[in-house]
């Protein structure tokens, strides 16, 4: 059972657009919601994460929007550039547990 | 350097025989893990452990197995059990299982013929 459920599985914007993905949980144990991006061939790495006291995030043109009642958290991408190209993963987890993923959304920019 | 290293980036190996993947961090973190990669099918946990000398199960733990002796080392064997071993295998690690930012090692690609 998928315990992080994201879509889209890709995504095609033009340069300059806004990128958006979702990403939608049951276990309301959760308590940290990190966003890794991952280039071909490379491990992910952490893009921004957010807990669930605050239902926004932003770190440059990345921000993170939190419905704690719905049980919901997305990734935008504002300004999107060809170099954002990449697949990126929500995940969920709860201390001392493991860590839940998506199943990833690839992103094409398109220049 | 703090990180993570996998070795080696490519490794081909024949059906039937066992290989390990190697996995070392420096980063004096608690919590090792290690994830296998398919296409359309996100991160899947094959292991973790949260201390020395002890380890559970991931999601996909059959025809692997591990080993934490030491702290900084969280070696993966696919053995000859694993079905459908190919694939890009990433090791990751946090300062406490469960708890903030996971770093990823850069991954193994396994290719079993």
């Amino acid at each position: 059972q998928q315990q992080v459920k994201q879509s889209p599985q890709s995504l095609i914007v033009q340069k300059g657009g806004i990128s958006i993905i979702n990403c939608a949980y049951e276990n309301t144990a959760f308590d940290y919601f990190p966003w890794y991006q991952q280039f071909p061939g490379k491990g992910p790495a952490l893009l921004i994460a957010i807990r669930p006291d605050v239902s926004e995030k932003k770190e440059g043109r990345f921000t993170i929007s939190f419905n704690k009642s719905a049980k919901q958290f997305s990734l935008h991408i504002m300004d999107s550039q060809p170099g954002d190209s990449a697949t990126y993963f929500c995940a969920a987890n709860t201390p001392g547990n493991q860590f839940y993923f998506g199943t990833g959304t690839s992103l094409t920019v398109i220049p | 350097d703090g990180g993570i290293t996998q070795s080696p980036k490519y490794l081909f190996r024949k059906e039937g025989q066992n290989v390990t993947l190697s996995c070392e961090q420096n980063l004096n973190h608690d919590a090792m893990y290690w994830y296998r990669q398919d296409p359309g099918q996100g991160l899947r946990l094959i292991y973790y452990s949260q201390i020395v000398n002890d380890f559970q199960k991931g999601d996909i733990a059959e025809g692997y197995s591990v080993s934490r002796e030491k702290k900084e080392s969280f070696p993966l064997t696919v053995t000859s059990a694993q079905k459908n071993p190919t694939a890009f295998y990433l090791c990751a690690s946090s300062m406490v299982a469960g708890v903030g930012e996971q770093y990823f090692g850069p991954g193994t690609r396994l290719t079993v013929t």
